[in-house]
């Protein structure tokens, strides 16, 4: 079965840092782009980043330019997103998928709280 | 960044009718090589987003043929023809020309 599995999530304070993990099984991992979306309390879905599959390209939404890293661990098959100098705002679900546009399929999210 | 804009942002349909998704883009998503990189997503309530449209009309595997999307250039529609109580939930557009990929707001649909 094809399987994404985040981890990683919870309270931090702001400017604090957190990292994320998404576990893949079932599918051959170094072979796809890979993608983080996130999504706050109650409102719609928005990209963060992706990785190719040798992780030499990355690709960043603007607002988190400069604090969030995506990175792969082909050896691994996992993904990464470590994130720094965290703002309230990026309070959301946190959901890596594979695929650079035919997101398929989703992690089941883990919740990143930043509050004070 | 490409904005995508969806209508209507709430749905309320009688089971057995049909419903209409309005997707429109703020530029065009055509590419050079022919292919128009618009996608359909579907989130059920309290679960993970789904693909249910590729490429403009294309079903994901699994996909009911209830399910069909049409468009071109910068305006594209996700219709249902008879929806089913299985079907609630927020319906996205995204489009996958350029990065960063940007959704629409979302569109709720409620089965009455």
């Amino acid at each position: 079965e094809v399987q994404l599995v985040e981890s990683g999530g919870g309270l931090v304070q702001p400017g604090g840092s957190l990292r994320l993990s998404c576990a893949a099984s079932g599918f051959t991992f170094s072979s796809y782009v890979m993608t983080w979306v996130r999504q706050a309390p109650g409102k719609g879905l928005e990209w963060v980043a992706n990785i190719k599959q040798e992780g030499s390209e990355k690709f960043y939404v603007d607002s988190v330019k400069g604090r969030f890293t995506i990175s792969r661990d082909n050896a691994k098959d996992s993904l990464y997103l470590q994130m720094n100098s965290l703002r309230p705002e990026d309070t959301a679900v946190y959901y890596c998928a594979r695929g650079a546009t035919m997101f398929d399929p989703w992690g089941q999210g883990t919740l990143v709280t930043v509050s004070s | 960044d490409i904005v995508m804009t969806q209508t209507p942002l709430s749905l309320s349909v009688t089971p057995g009718q049909p419903a209409s998704i309005s997707c429109k883009s703020s530029q065009s998503l055509l590419h050079s090589d022919g292919k128009t990189y618009v996608y359909w997503y579907l989130q059920k309530p309290g679960q993970s987003p789904q693909l249910l449209i590729y490429e403009v009309s294309s079903r994901f595997s699994g996909v009911p043929d209830r399910f069909s999307g049409s468009g071109s250039g910068t305006d594209f529609t996700l219709k249902i023809s008879r929806v089913e109580a299985e079907d609630v939930g927020v319906y996205y557009c995204m489009q996958g020309i350029n990065l960063p990929r940007t959704f629409g707001q979302g569109t709720k649909v409620e089965v009455k």
